[in-house]
């Protein structure tokens, strides 16, 4: 499965948009990008995943470069229960898919 | 995720102690998965187990057992426990089918080991 590259820590201010980066510049044809975040020490939480398309659910939209190489996600109005690492995570569909995790980025949402 | 639920969520122990971690899901998803998370690092898998009759190691296996007792049960052992595996311990179900699904974790059980 391929590696990504994140920031380790940003900033947003509330109700402003978060936009999260990630680069998966070694992405094979069959992996996806997934998004997850964690809350303090809680377990993590999914929140968005995507192959080529760009795609938008009700916590956050996925933008994935047409290349593939990297992707966004964007928080479209960022409040301080935002505040959680974020992890980008690309990992291929079928029975052996697995997912490696990084170190994320730190989100700082701030009042 | 409360669907996936993790027993207990605190424990105390001392070194050379057996101990077991459950896991029980409602979500009827076939996939279960252990990780372990260390302070500021990401997850690293310990065990994962695609269908009741399937169970294989992830990176990190050494020191650790697992039982899939049940397609929602999926419990983690540690035969003798060493300081080194002070941790928090997620339990992660996801679906097959697709072959894309994401992974929902439980709330974590922290483990301490001295």
């Amino acid at each position: 499965d391929a590696k990504t590259t994140q920031p380790p820590s940003m900033d947003c201010a509330e109700g402003r948009a978060a936009n999260l980066p990630c680069n998966h510049s070694t992405i094979s044809g069959n992996e996806y990008v997934y998004w997850y975040r964690q809350i303090h020490s809680q377990g993590p939480q999914y929140i968005i995943h995507g192959l080529k398309n760009n795609e938008t659910n009700e916590m956050a939209s996925l933008i994935i470069t047409e290349d593939r190489k990297s992707s966004t996600l964007i928080l479209p109005h960022a409040t301080l229960r935002d505040t959680a690492v974020y992890y980008c995570i690309v990992s291929s569909a079928g029975n052996n898919r697995k997912l490696i995790w990084g170190l994320g980025t730190s989100l700082a949402v701030n009042p | 995720d409360a669907d996936v639920t993790q027993t207990p969520r605190n424990r105390i122990t001392k070194t050379g102690k057996r101990i077991m971690l459950e896991c029980s899901q409602t979500k009827g998803h076939d996939r279960m998965y252990w990780y372990r998370q260390d302070p500021g690092l990401g997850l690293r898998l310990i065990y994962y187990s695609f269908d009741v009759k399937d169970i294989n190691k992830g990176e990190i296996s050494d020191g650790y057992s697992v039982s899939r007792q049940a397609q929602a049960k999926f419990s983690l052992s540690l035969e003798s426990a060493i300081p080194n595996q002070t941790a928090l311990y997620f339990c992660a179900t996801s679906d097959s089918q697709g072959g894309n699904q994401p992974q929902h974790f439980g709330d974590g059980t922290r483990l301490s080991i001295l």
